[in-house]
């Protein structure tokens, strides 16, 4: 039990469009779910909490007008990197959390932008 | 906020060596979880250990939250166990998880 689905997988896109990435809650019902960007050789940061039915909670330094994020059900989060630039390349990973099961992660999207 | 420090930061063992990875931890913490990064990306939830000792096949894992550490035990390493390891904690009274630097584990065969 306790599955995230994360999608897409991979996406390369051009400088200037927007990207979506969808993250799914398969088994249970997460209220709040939390958005995570990772770096090469680095760790994990927050960059976001997700509360459906409400707006999310970006961390210091995260830019809430780049990084769109829709929490409109108890199973869907979806972040938007608006406006992609190189520099947004990277790996993001959601998470809810999930019970007894503490914290459970998607498998990621690694977005490159060129 | 919360410093979540881990050791060592890389480590190569040969294959059926143990080894033991370290989390300390600056502050109280609802909830520690440890993690196996694969080479792919996929986070793998290894234990959810806030206190207490817990053991899953090879692995085992203790907490002292008085103290502000977590261990991570891996007996008879194996290659497929090479990756990157994070320790994670939820702060009181804050939720989300706030990750370590990892240790970087390489088994050789």
């Amino acid at each position: 039990g306790a599955v995230v689905s994360q999608h897409p997988s991979w996406v390369i896109c051009k400088s200037g469009t927007s990207v979506k990435i969808e993250c799914r809650s398969l088994d249970f019902q997460a209220t709040t779910m939390f958005w995570y960007r990772q770096f090469p050789k680095q760790s994990l940061m927050l960059m976001a909490t997700s509360n459906e039915g409400s707006k999310a909670t970006y961390e210091q330094g995260v830019e809430k007008d780049k990084f769109l994020i829709n929490h409109a059900s108890l199973t869907l989060s979806t972040l938007t990197v608006t406006s992609a630039h190189p520099e947004d390349s990277s790996f993001y990973i959601c998470s809810a959390l999930a019970g007894d099961y503490g914290y459970t992660f998607g498998s990621g999207t690694r977005l490159t932008v060129v | 906020g919360i410093q979540v420090e881990q050791s060592p930061p890389d480590l190569i063992l040969q294959e059926g060596a143990n080894s033991t990875l370290r989390c300390n931890f600056s502050d109280s913490v609802n909830n520690l979880q440890w993690f196996h990064q694969n080479p792919w990306g996929q986070l793998i939830n290894l234990f959810y250990i806030p206190s207490g000792t817990k053991q899953n096949g090879r692995l085992s894992a203790t907490t002292v939250a008085t103290e502000r550490y977590s261990l991570l035990y891996i007996s008879s390493s194996q290659t497929t166990d090479s990756g990157v390891y994070f320790c994670a904690v939820e702060v009181t009274g804050r939720r989300a998880l706030t990750f370590g630097s990892g240790t970087r584990l390489q088994v050789q065969p």
